[in-house]
């Protein structure tokens, strides 16, 4: 079992649409990524965060701490964010240079 | 002005060659990273450098030997390449660790 669980693996929704990717997580971190890789395959990360909520124009990081769990919502989603969404978690201690990932989220908005 | 780049951005070669990739960062950042990613998609830490010091060898081969001459610069050397190297290799710099990570474009590696 990977160390960081992402669901779901697809999603697909229409133009306009509310997204949610939900990350798990079972390992002490110190921070938690979110990331998104387009087609042409380069990484933009996105937000990095260690408690609390984040948000940066419509999307929005949150994490749970104590659930070990953080989502990313896009609002008022667009074609143009079609891409795979990637957790990743940097390990606590010694390991806060490693980063551990999840799977990803493959996501497609239809207009 | 490219902040994290990558050379080259395709390498094909054949089995048992040994093969180098370069990567530079001009953000002024201390930590630079190597990940792999497979052929699904899956991302994969390798090495992770501070102030030119190596910090994570995630229990890479030895064929693999990565030098930092200087802060700027993480290079990763490939020696008797197999067909399970064939992957996109990410190059990634931070200023230090918990930073946000600025990634190259990648390196697509394919044997032949």
């Amino acid at each position: 079992k990977n160390e960081v669980e992402q669901s779901p693996q697809n999603l697909t929704a229409q133009e306009g649409e509310f997204i949610t990717i939900n990350c798990s997580y079972s390992v002490g971190i110190s921070a938690l990524h979110w990331l998104q890789q387009h087609p042409g395959g380069g990484i933009v990360s996105l937000f990095m965060l260690s408690s609390g909520k984040k948000k940066h124009g419509r999307l929005i990081a949150t994490i749970n701490i104590q659930e070990k769990h953080s989502s990313l919502h896009i609002t008022a989603s667009h074609p143009r964010d079609s891409a795979v969404y990637i957790c990743a978690v940097s390990g606590s201690g010694g390991s806060n240079y490693k980063l551990t990932f999840g799977k990803g989220t493959l996501l497609t908005v239809n207009p | 002005d490219t902040a994290v780049s990558q050379t080259p951005k395709y390498l094909v070669t054949q089995m048992g060659n040994d093969k180098s990739i370069k990567c530079e960062q001009n953000l002024g950042h201390d930590t630079m990273y190597w990940y792999k990613q497979d052929s699904k998609k899956f991302l994969k830490i390798m090495f992770s450098y501070n102030n030119k010091e190596l910090i994570i060898n995630e229990t890479v081969p030895n064929r693999f030997s990565p030098k930092s001459p200087d802060k700027a610069h993480l290079n990763l050397h490939i020696n008797s390449l197999e067909l399970g190297d064939s992957a996109v290799y990410f190059c990634a710099s931070s200023f230090t660790a918990n930073q946000p990570q600025h990634f190259g474009d990648g390196t697509r590696l394919s044997i032949l």
